[in-house]
């Protein structure tokens, strides 16, 4: 079974430009999550989706994030601008639905350089 | 709001050495603990977990055990490997109705021949 992929694995970008990272989640998975994970924290929820629509987008700074999962299958998280506070690696994860074991499948991750 | 303590690392140890990682969490109710791991260059995986007060989540030789009176859930192993070196995060997600995990900052662990 393919697991969540993840792309680009790394990017590195100057402050104020824009840069995109995009997840498609293990075939099945109705619930899509966006981590941040900066340097030496534990990751932290940015957005969850339940099929194309959103759970909670609560902790998503959304003057410079956005987020979407059109078709309710693979998803796109976007940054503009960027600060350098946004250097981070971005983790997409899947689980197969809302209220299951709580067991969430991540991807590899999308390492932000932001100069 | 709810949150997850982990001893800071990282953790060194000897081969075959005992490994405790303490973990406690503050959370509303009853929540359910998980540990991941996370190998170098890979993505979290989860490593064990337990939904209920004195439960116990083992796997690949790792327990941990969920103590409500004491809101702890550390992980431990008898006898390290050097394959064991990885991040361990440890997570809890709470009873009440969808919701997703919140996770402690982590803890390096590295074990030498």
């Amino acid at each position: 079974e393919a697991g969540v992929a993840q792309s680009p694995r790394y990017k590195i970008i100057e402050k104020r430009q824009s840069v995109a990272f995009w997840c498609n989640p293990i075939s099945g998975h109705a619930t899509l999550y966006w981590y941040q994970q900066i340097l030496g924290q534990g990751p932290k929820l940015l957005i969850q989706f339940q099929n194309n629509g959103v759970v909670d987008d609560s902790q998503l700074p959304k003057d410079r994030f956005s987020a979407e999962r059109l078709k309710g299958v693979d998803s796109t998280l976007k940054i503009q601008p960027a600060k350098l506070e946004d250097s981070a690696v971005y983790l997409c994860a899947s689980s197969l639905d809302l209220a299951g074991t709580g067991e969430l499948f991540f991807g590899e991750g999308s390492r932000l350089t932001v100069l | 709001g709810d949150s997850v303590t982990q001893m800071e690392g990282p953790v060194t140890l000897s081969e075959e050495a005992f490994l405790t990682i303490n973990c406690t969490y503050t959370a509303t109710g009853y929540p359910s603990l998980f540990w991941y791991v996370q190998y170098p260059g890979e993505g979290l995986q989860l490593l064990l977990k337990a939904t209920k007060a004195d439960d116990k989540g083992s796997n690949k030789g790792f327990e941990a055990t969920y103590r409500k009176e004491t809101t702890s859930f550390h992980l431990e192993k008898g006898s390290v490997q050097v394959s064991d070196s990885a991040v361990y995060f440890c997570a809890l997600r709470a009873p009440s109705g969808y919701s997703t995990l919140t996770f402690g900052k982590g803890t390096m662990l590295l074990v030498s021949p």
